[in-house]
Formats: structure tokens, sequence, C-alpha cells
């Protein structure tokens, strides 16, 4: 079945680069995601990638998939104190073509040291 | 403002007690669905429903009902809640080919 799998938590100084890491299990997946949810709010979109794509920059967003590998990750430069949050990966897996049945990671949670 | 609102934000209850979530979406999406969030476990889907009177089991279903009699609204009901169904439960929304749309989640205690 599908699965998506990420790591618990990561934590780094302010100014640095994040990576977060995200694999999943499903290698047709159509579109694949990250959510944001911050302390006490529900998640919002960040941002997404098609399968067809290896890289998605958004500003200080970039977005790499190794569909090889089936490895997804988020890299956030210049990582602020306000990116601390839960980021959460998320796929629709093969046959799905709507968020109907998103699949979610169990979340990583960011925390950014001043 | 498009937004999905949830209601109560939060909820202590005893074992037993039938409670209703509500969920109130103004985008006019036809896809609704509740999910629960717990530590280490992520989101979990507790049903969905992809339009009026479309309703369907998610991963996590049992001791959960809905309804969808209106396009806007998916109330979430707990017939007879039991202490396991303690959690963080949220609301989300979306056209059929969208963004997921979330409430801001109900927090929720059963004593």
């Amino acid at each position: 079945g599908e699965d998506v799998e990420q790591s618990l938590f990561l934590s780094v100084r302010e100014g640095d680069s994040s990576v977060i890491n995200c694999t999943y299990t499903d290698s047709s997946s159509t579109y694949l995601y990250w959510y944001k949810q911050e302390p006490g709010a529900g998640l919002q979109l960040l941002t997404y990638i098609f399968s067809n794509m290896d890289m998605k920059q958004d500003q200080r967003l970039t977005v790499l998939l190794n569909k090889k590998d089936k490895h997804l990750s988020l890299r956030i430069a210049d990582t602020q104190t306000g990116d601390s949050a839960i980021y959460f990966c998320a796929e629709i897996p093969a046959g799905m073509d709507s968020s109907y049945k998103l699949i979610f990671g169990s979340g990583t949670r960011l925390l950014v040291r001043p | 403002e498009a937004q999905v609102t949830q209601n109560p934000r939060y909820l202590i209850t005893v074992t037993g007690k039938k409670l209703t979530v509500t969920c109130s979406q103004n985008m006019n999406h036809e896809y609704m669905s509740w999910y629960r969030q717990d530590p280490g476990l992520g989101l979990r889907q507790i049903y969905y429903s992809m339009n009026v009177e479309v309703t369907d089991k998610g991963d996590v279903p049992e001791g959960y009902k809905v309804s969808r009699k209106e396009k806007r609204n998916f109330p979430l009901i707990l017939e007879s809640p039991s202490p396991n169904q303690t959690s963080l439960y949220f609301c989300a929304s979306s056209s059929l080919r969208g963004e997921l749309f979330f409430g801001e989640g109900s927090r929720l205690t059963v004593l």
C-alpha cells in the first residue's frame, strides 16, 4: 500500500538552509506536495511538484524529486524563525487525479534557533 | 475571504456523550474531507465526500459518521465518543483538481 515517511524533527540555526526529506512508496504518484502547519493552525499548501519534473524553485523554496529513489526533498534557503512549523509531505497515489486521496507523511517539525 | 470554518475549536466531553463538529466552506468546493492528526501518525483520513449526498470511508472511519446534505457543510458526528478519539480534527475542502484548503482544527478531548 501507499506510505509516506519523514523524519520527525529538524533543528537549524537562523540563516542556514534547511532540508526536509520524504520518501514515498508509490512510484506512479502524479503529484507530490509540501504542506506547512504553523502552531495552532491548519495546513497550508506550500508548494507542489508534478511527477515529470526533477526540480521546482519558488523564491526561497527548492523542491527536488528523485523518482528512481522515490525521494522528495524541500530546501528552505536562509531559514527564518517564522519558518518554524511542521512540514508535511503528501502524494496523490497512482490512478487518482484529485486531492481526495492525498496520503500524508507524519510531518517534520522544523525548529529554527536564533 | 475563502475559508473553511470548523466549530467548536476546543471541546472536552465524556465517554458516550454524542457530539457533532461542524464544518463549512464558502468556496463552492465539491470535495470535502475529515482528518485526524495524532503525534507521530500525521494526518489520517476519516471520511470524505465528493459531492452532495456522496460520502465514503477514509482510512480510519470507525466510530464516526458524516453527512453531506448541502454542498457547503460536512459535519462530523461522534455518536458515542471514546477516549481513543481524543485528537486534533481537521476539515478540508477543494475543487476536484485543486488545492486542499484546511480549517484551523478542532481539538477534542474525551474523558
